[in-house]
């Protein structure tokens, strides 16, 4: 497809579940991001790969969180043991280069709730 | 650290009426800044950008200028149309690749 696209849109998980959930990115983009938006939120990044390489994870709330992106295309990003708080938004958004010049292509996002 | 803080909505307006929606950054050096627009069900997109002082950056009307000064980006647009009701987004990205965003600021136009 010509976008970033994300599945499932929605996933509805019992406390202490393993989700994960995928980013199709931009196909030829070197760039991508995870972001977790919460409910009247903007989006707060979690981590970023340059192709296979997860360069910064710094957002990542806990080691709970794991992301891959093992050919530099495709991304997972895996929860363990979801917790409440983990209910949000997660987008996913590619870019050709590096944001602070380039624009980043955003999908529509995993609406996660965890019961 | 580096924070953007946006102005609280819901902003109500009427269509043709002009927009404003203020946005302030906090961050050392010179970050590029960014507003982006979510539409109803769809997702994030880059409405304009500015990558130095002093840019304006412009698209479908709206416009926002760099203004190092009174470390702002102000969004504008002279008369919104009811199509223009989203929720907006001010970013900044600094020095490195991710983006910091604002809390959004919720637009309704009403005809």
């Amino acid at each position: 497809g010509a976008g970033v696209s994300q599945s499932p849109r929605y996933k509805v998980a019992k406390r202490g579940q393993d989700v994960a959930l995928r980013c199709d990115p931009i196909s030829g983009h070197v760039s991508l991001f995870w972001y977790q938006q919460a409910l009247g939120q903007g989006p707060e990044f979690l981590t970023y790969f340059q192709n296979e390489a997860q360069l910064d994870k710094s957002g990542l709330p806990s080691d709970r969180f794991f992301a891959e992106r093992p050919e530099g295309s495709v991304s997972t990003l895996k929860i363990q043991r979801t917790q409440q708080e983990d209910s949000a938004v997660y987008l996913c958004a590619s870019s050709p280069y590096r944001v602070a010049n380039t624009e980043a292509f955003f999908g529509q996002g995993t609406r996660l709730t965890v019961v | 650290g580096n924070s953007v803080t946006q102005m609280e909505g819901p902003v109500t307006l009427s269509e043709e009426a002009f927009l404003t929606i203020n946005c302030t950054y906090t961050a050392t050096g010179y970050p590029s800044l960014f507003w982006y627009v979510q539409y109803p069900g769809e997702g994030l997109q880059l409405l304009l950008k500015a990558t130095k002082a002093d840019d304006k950056g412009s698209n479908k009307g709206f416009e926002a200028t760099y203004r190092k000064e009174t470390t702002s980006f102000h969004l504008e647009k002279g008369s919104v149309q009811v199509s223009d009701s989203a929720v907006y987004f001010c970013a900044l990205s600094y020095n490195t690749d991710k983006l910091i965003f604002g809390t959004g600021t919720r637009l309704q136009v009403f005809p």
